[in-house]
């Protein structure tokens, strides 16, 4: 059975750090594209980021330089490191993997998410 | 980066009622294009993928139409099971993008 379990959300202070996790289970994340997606209270998802199966990364603008990715294959386990948290980076994180062929690619498995909150 | 507008923004049906959802990309995406259901507190949960593809599980009472700019996602007869916001999202360019989602109340 395929399960990906986040962790480390919390309340944290403006300008703060947190590491989210993303704990795989039933496929190996090395092989794989994984994203990190977030949603807002009331919005729509937001892609965040996501690190291929080769390790190359890439972030959207709204993040790049304050935001990492990355994944520890032994662990079988996706990180997004985020720095200099901004009020408007509350929202619900979740990580996904990004399932693609050459016609199509979508996200189909989803973690049950972990809530991150920026507040003073 | 392409939007995605979807209408209405919310809507009301009755069961066993035929219920139509449309997304517009602002550029072609080819059938670049996933939906998407979610229920409250949960993780979206993916029902059609490149337009018209039925992911595996789900009931074949969803489908999903269009190409381009233009795409279609029906509910042939809603179940009280169904209710939910439903989101569309592109993957033809980076970076993914959704649309702003479609309550549907029963």
């Amino acid at each position: 059975e395929v399960q990906l379990v986040e962790s480390g959300g919390g309340l944290i202070q403006p300008g703060g750090s947190l590491r989210l996790s993303c704990a795989v289970s039933g496929f190996t994340v090395t092989n794989n594209y994984m994203t990190w997606v977030r949603q807002a209270p009331g919005k729509g998802p937001e892609w965040v980021s996501i690190i291929y199966s080769s390790g190359s990364t890439y972030y959207a603008d709204s993040v790049k330089g304050r935001f990492t990715i990355s994944r520890d294959n032994s662990r079988n386990t996706v990180y997004l490191q985020m720095n200099s948290l901004r009020a408007e980076d509350t929202a619900v994180y979740y990580c996904a993997r990004d399932r693609r062929s050459g016609t199509w690619a979508y996200l189909d498995y989803w973690g049950q998410g972990t809530l991150v909150i920026v507040s003073s | 980066d392409i939007q995605m507008t979807q209408s209405p923004s919310s809507l009301s049906a009755s069961v066993g009622d035929r219920v139509t959802i449309t997304c517009r990309a602002t550029q072609n995406i080819g059938n670049y294009l996933n939906w998407y259901q979610q229920k409250p507190g949960k993780a979206p949960k993916v029902l059609i993928y490149a337009a018209s593809s039925l992911q595996s599980g789900v009931p074949s009472r969803f489908s999903g139409s269009g190409s381009g700019t233009d795409f279609t996602l029906t509910i042939g007869s809603l179940q009280p099971e169904d209710f939910g916001t439903y989101f569309c999202q592109q993957s033809n360019n980076s970076p993914l993008t959704f649309g702003g989602g479609t309550k549907v109340e029963i």
